[in-house]
Parts: C-alpha cells; structure tokens; sequence
C-alpha cells in the first residue's frame, strides 16, 4: 500500500527565505505526483504536476522535482512571502488500471508560515 | 462554472439523521471524484466517476455511503444514519476526463458535523 510522508509537518521563516517542502512516498510506482496548496477552511488549488517521466516542473517562484526511483518529490519556494503560508500537500497517483488506479494518495501535509 | 462548486459549505447534523452533499463539476469535465479529510488525517479517497462506466467505489468506508452522478455531471453523495466519526471535511475534484495526466481540480468542500 503507498504511503506518503511530508516532514516537517510545520515549518516556519522569515518573509524572503528561500525554502525546500519535501515528500516522499514508498511505491515508485506512480503515474504523476502533484503539488495542493490549501488555505484555512478552503479546498485544495493545485500547483504543479510531474509526470512519472518528468524531473521539475515550474511556475513563477515555485519549482517541483521528482526523483522517482528514491521516491521523492520536493516544492521549492523562492523568496517567500506572507501571502505563501499555507498547508502544502503532495498526492501521487499509482501506475497502471482498474478499480483505485485513480486514486490519489495524499500525505498530511506541511503547514508553512512566512513570518512578515 | 468557472471552479468545482460544492453545497451546502457547513452542514450540522444529529447523529442518526441522513445527508446529501452535493457537487457540481467544471463544466466540460467527465471525471469526478469525491475526498474526505478528517481532523489530523490526510486525504481519503471514496469514490471516483468517469463518464457513464460504472463508478470505482473501493473508497467507500461503509455502506452508509453512497454516491450517484446523474448526467454525467452533478453528484450527490449519501452518508446514512450519521454518526460522529463521519465529521469531516467531505472534498469533491473533477478532471478533464480518464487521463491520468490530467490535473485534478477540486472544490471549497463541505464541513460535515455530526452532533
């Protein structure tokens, strides 16, 4: 069964630190993994997806890596801002087809604070 | 719509009453599936539609749980008899359709609490 590990489960730094959200998860086998933001009593908004066969993905100050074969995935965040704290989920989604080849597995999460 | 719209937003309910949570999808969009996120606990999935195939239900925790999706659109998901462990964030997500690669979209959710 996959699992997916986000450490640290809270993390907290000054506004403009660059910083690293890891995630690992046990299976390499898996067709994409994806990167949620979540704000308080909100839904999840995604950020980045990498495919199995990628190894970054960016999107303005964030960039997403995936090293499939040691199953991790990072979201980097440059020059944070207040406005960047959030919970951060990572998902992945398995290889293959039939009944749970849809689902994603979430990790709990990292809880970020920029402090301004 | 323009985002996956979800109602009612909070829902606070008697232990032992029925409830039905709904979830409209982006438009255009075939694939739906429907999360639940408990207090400490990551995300579980439930159950996943595609289009008219029949639906992947191995999420369901019991069956107290149902969901339907009429028209290849809106769905509605049952929680029968409540019970307090049911208190949860229910999340519905749509994609553009069954490619795995596509990115998952998801809505504001519904507080479900069970008294």
């Amino acid at each position: 069964k996959q699992e997916v590990t986000q450490i640290p489960a809270a993390l907290s730094v000054p506004e403009g630190e660059n910083l690293v959200l890891n995630c690992s998860f046990t299976d390499s086998a898996i067709y994409n993994l994806q990167w949620f933001r979540q704000d308080p009593g909100k839904g999840l908004t995604s950020l980045l997806l990498i495919q199995s066969s990628q190894r970054e993905q960016t999107s303005g100050r964030l960039n997403a890596s995936l090293d499939k074969s040691s199953g991790r995935s990072t979201l980097y965040i440059a020059a944070s801002q207040p406005g960047d704290s959030a919970t951060y989920l990572c998902a992945v989604r398995p290889q293959g087809s039939g009944a749970g080849s849809y689902q994603l597995t979430f990790g709990k999460g990292t809880k970020l604070s920029v402090i301004p | 719509g323009a985002g996956v719209s979800q109602s009612p937003s909070n829902k606070v309910t008697e232990k032992g009453k029925d409830v039905e949570l709904r979830c409209d999808p982006i438009s255009g969009h075939t694939a739906l599936y429907w999360y639940r996120q408990s207090l400490g606990q990551g995300l579980e999935f439930l159950i996943y539609f595609q289009g008219n195939s029949a639906p992947d239900k191995s999420g369901l925790p019991s069956d107290r749980f149902s969901a339907e999706r009429t028209g290849g659109s809106v769905s509605t998901l049952t929680i029968q008899r409540t019970q307090q462990e049911d208190s949860a964030v229910y999340l519905c997500a749509s994609s553009l359709n069954a490619g795995k690669g596509n990115t998952i979209y998801f809505g504001e959710g519904s507080w479900l609490t069970v008294v």
